[in-house]
């Protein structure tokens, strides 16, 4: 079993809907959790960001974090034809980056296969 | 601030070739990674580092070398090159929370 489990889609929608995307997890080491959006022919971005189990809420975007559960979902209200693209689950056991040279495997993001939504005008 | 670089952006190389993959980043960041993109794979890392002269490997590190001799810079090697390398390749620098990819290298290998 993968460690990060995503539904690769495609997700297809009309204008204005809700839509969820999820990713379940099987390493329950795994603390930080990221969502990043990628276009057609372009590097990921990342959207949110999250360290803990429940919401964090940035305009139309939500991330979800139930560690007991090993799920997290992001939410994006009112969807628009630009937010049409692929999404990525992103997680680690440690933070990325803070300068500590210690600890090898806590800098190692493992992603979701992604999920390509359209919306649909 | 150009944020991460990447050259070239696309490459067609013969099987057995050599090259380098060139990324650099003006963020002052300690963390850099490489990753590869395949369809239905999903990103995989290849190798990371976190600070000049440190490196370490990925998932995926076979046929692949790298170095980092500056904060800026951290190229990635492909000795010989093959088939089985034909994919998008993303350079990425981080600190804290924030990660920031390249545009990305379409390398094939024919």
């Amino acid at each position: 079993q993968k460690e990060v489990e995503q539904d690769p889609g495609p997700l297809s929608v009309p204008e204005g809907a809700i839509v969820s995307l999820n990713c379940t997890y099987s390493n329950s080491a795994f603390q930080y959790f990221m969502w990043y959006r990628q276009y057609s022919r372009k590097g990921p971005e990342l959207l949110m960001y999250t360290y803990s189990s429940g919401n964090k809420e940035d305009g139309r975007f939500t991330a979800q974090v139930d560690k007991s559960s090993k799920y997290i979902s992001l939410f994006i209200r009112d969807s628009q034809p630009s937010d049409s693209a692929t999404y990525l689950c992103a997680m680690s056991v440690g933070a990325l980056g803070l300068g500590s040279r210690s600890g090898a495997g806590s800098y190692q993001l493992t992603f979701g296969k992604g999920t390509k939504l359209s919306v649909i005008p | 601030n150009a944020g991460v670089t990447q050259t070239p952006k696309f490459q067609v190389l013969k099987t057995g070739q050599s090259m380098t993959l060139q990324c650099a980043q003006d963020m002052n960041h300690e963390y850099m990674s490489w990753y590869r993109q395949d369809p239905g794979m999903g990103l995989r890392l290849i190798h990371y580092s976190v600070g000049a002269g440190i490196t370490d490997q990925g998932e995926v590190p076979n046929g692949y070398n790298v170095s980092r001799s500056t904060t800026e810079d951290f190229p990635l090697r492909l000795l010989s090159a093959a088939p089985s390398q034909t994919s998008v390749y993303f350079c990425a620098s981080s600190y804290a929370d924030e990660q920031y990819f390249g545009p990305g290298t379409r390398l094939t290998v024919t």
